[in-house]
């Protein structure tokens, strides 16, 4: 079966690291992504980890641990506009490569 | 501009009454998909396309169909919708199933 866990909520405060963990459970693994959507929008790529290690860009970076199948987000330097839903999908199905979501966990920044 | 354009952005309907969800990507990939989201349950999978007249589909694929004439359209038809229906409708495209997928920019579908 398919099983993608996050967090529901989170808040962290301005200035702040927050890190935002994924866990997964599958036959079959074909990459993680991070996505980031803001209430109302459509979701827009953050992250892709296909190989162990950290992947950073700029205040984001990703972790994928493929043995734990494990993941997180660390979100550096917060600041207001951070406060968004983020999506951890995993490519799990190789014949209909398809994204398989978690439900995403709203992080809400405070001054 | 790349982008991925899906149109309406809100519609009201009545139980049964046919309607299309049109969606159309500039970007020439082959691999389209629709998803549905709802609270607790995040992006859900309703049918997908490899590429021209090659659909498939998805987790939760009831009561819903999909056609793919042309790569950079795939229309979403709910022949006959019902309130359980009820969604914010996402369309997505990308170069292959498992790279980083463009999402429009969401369709709220209310059903009564």
């Amino acid at each position: 079966g398919q099983n993608i866990d996050q967090p529901t909520e989170m808040t962290a405060t301005e200035g702040a690291i927050v890190q935002i963990n994924c866990t997964y459970q599958t036959s079959g693994f074909n990459g993680l992504f991070w996505y980031q959507q803001h209430a109302g929008e459509a979701p827009t790529f953050l992250s892709y980890n296909v190989l162990d290690g950290l992947e950073e860009k700029g205040r984001f970076s990703s972790f994928l641990s493929r043995s734990k199948g494990y993941s997180y987000l660390l979100l550096k330097e917060l600041q207001m506009k951070d406060s968004a839903s983020y999506l951890c999908a995993v490519v799990m199905d190789t014949g209909r490569r398809a994204l398989t979501f978690g439900s995403g966990t709203r992080l809400q920044v405070q001054p | 501009e790349a982008q991925v354009t899906q149109n309406p952005r809100y519609l009201i309907t009545v139980t049964g009454k046919k309607l299309t969800v049109t969606c159309s990507q500039n970007m020439n990939h082959e691999y389209m998909s629709w998803y549905r989201q709802d609270p607790g349950l995040g992006l859900r999978q309703i049918y997908y396309s490899m590429n021209v007249e090659v659909t498939d589909k998805g987790d939760v694929p009831e009561g819903y169909k999909v056609s793919r004439k042309e790569k950079r359209n795939f229309p979403l038809i709910l022949e006959s919708p019902s309130p359980n229906q009820t969604s914010l409708y996402f369309c997505a495209s990308s170069l292959m199933g498992a790279t980083e997928a463009f999402f429009g920019q969401g369709t709220r579908l209310t059903v009564v």
